[in-house]
């Protein structure tokens, strides 16, 4: 149980478009869902937290505008890059957690995004 | 503001070893502690979770403990084999925030 995926596992665009990635959670209601961003050899950073039908909280230093997270079911989020560009490489990951599941997160496979 | 550090930041050796990653956090107001294994270009796959009154949790092969007081935690691996390779995470879970703070990671290459 518990199973959260993304979609795309990866995705190459052009500078300059928007990029959706989805995370869903398969087999629970997720009434929190958490947005990551890892960069090479480095460690998993917050970016935002999503609450079902509410606006996502954004960690400091995250643009609100270009990252937008839309949480508007009990199983699906998604993290929208705007106006990508090369420096918005990154590996984006999500995870959730649900009436449920309280006490920890569960994550998701991870999307790959390469800005050219 | 909660920080975890992991130490080695890498760490090689040879098949069969035994080993010990550590995990230290600043704020011992923690829910739970939980270590993470992560293969490259890959998402996190959860190992151990310890909650706060725990001391520590066995798996197979590995054993997690705790020491909250000291905002410690370390992950021991007997046996090692080479698909044990891999970047292990800790992370803390902060009481109330339902967030998760992680480490840099410890990159474990074992030889064969």
């Amino acid at each position: 149980g518990a199973v959260v995926s993304q979609h795309p596992s990866w995705v190459i665009c052009k500078s300059g478009t928007s990029v959706k990635i989805e995370c869903r959670s398969l087999d629970f209601q997720a009434t929190t869902m958490f947005w990551y961003r890892q960069f090479p050899k480095q460690s998993l950073m917050l970016m935002a937290t999503s609450n079902e039908g509410s606006k996502a909280t954004y960690e400091q230093g995250v643009e609100k505008d270009k990252f937008l997270i839309n949480h508007a079911s009990l199983t699906l989020s998604t993290l929208t890059v705007t106006s990508a560009h090369p420096e918005d490489s990154s590996f984006y990951i999500c995870s959730a957690t649900g009436t449920l599941v309280t006490d920890t997160q569960y994550f998701g496979p991870g999307t790959r995004l390469t800005v050219l | 503001k909660q920080e975890v550090t992991q130490i080695p930041a890498a760490l090689s050796v040879p098949e069969g070893e035994n080993l010990v990653l550590n995990c230290s956090f600043t704020d011992s107001a923690i829910y739970n502690l939980q270590w993470f294994r992560q293969d490259p270009g890959k998402g996190l796959t959860s190992l151990l979770l310890i909650q706060s009154s725990q001391r520590e949790q066995t798996s197979g092969r590995l054993n997690a403990s705790l020491d909250k007081s000291s905002g410690r935690s370390t992950l021991y691996i007997a046996a090692s084999q080479p698909g044990d390779s891999a970047t292990y995470l800790c992370a803390v879970y902060i009481q109330g925030a339902q967030k998760l703070v992680f480490g840099q990671g410890t990159r474990l290459t074992i030889n064969p």
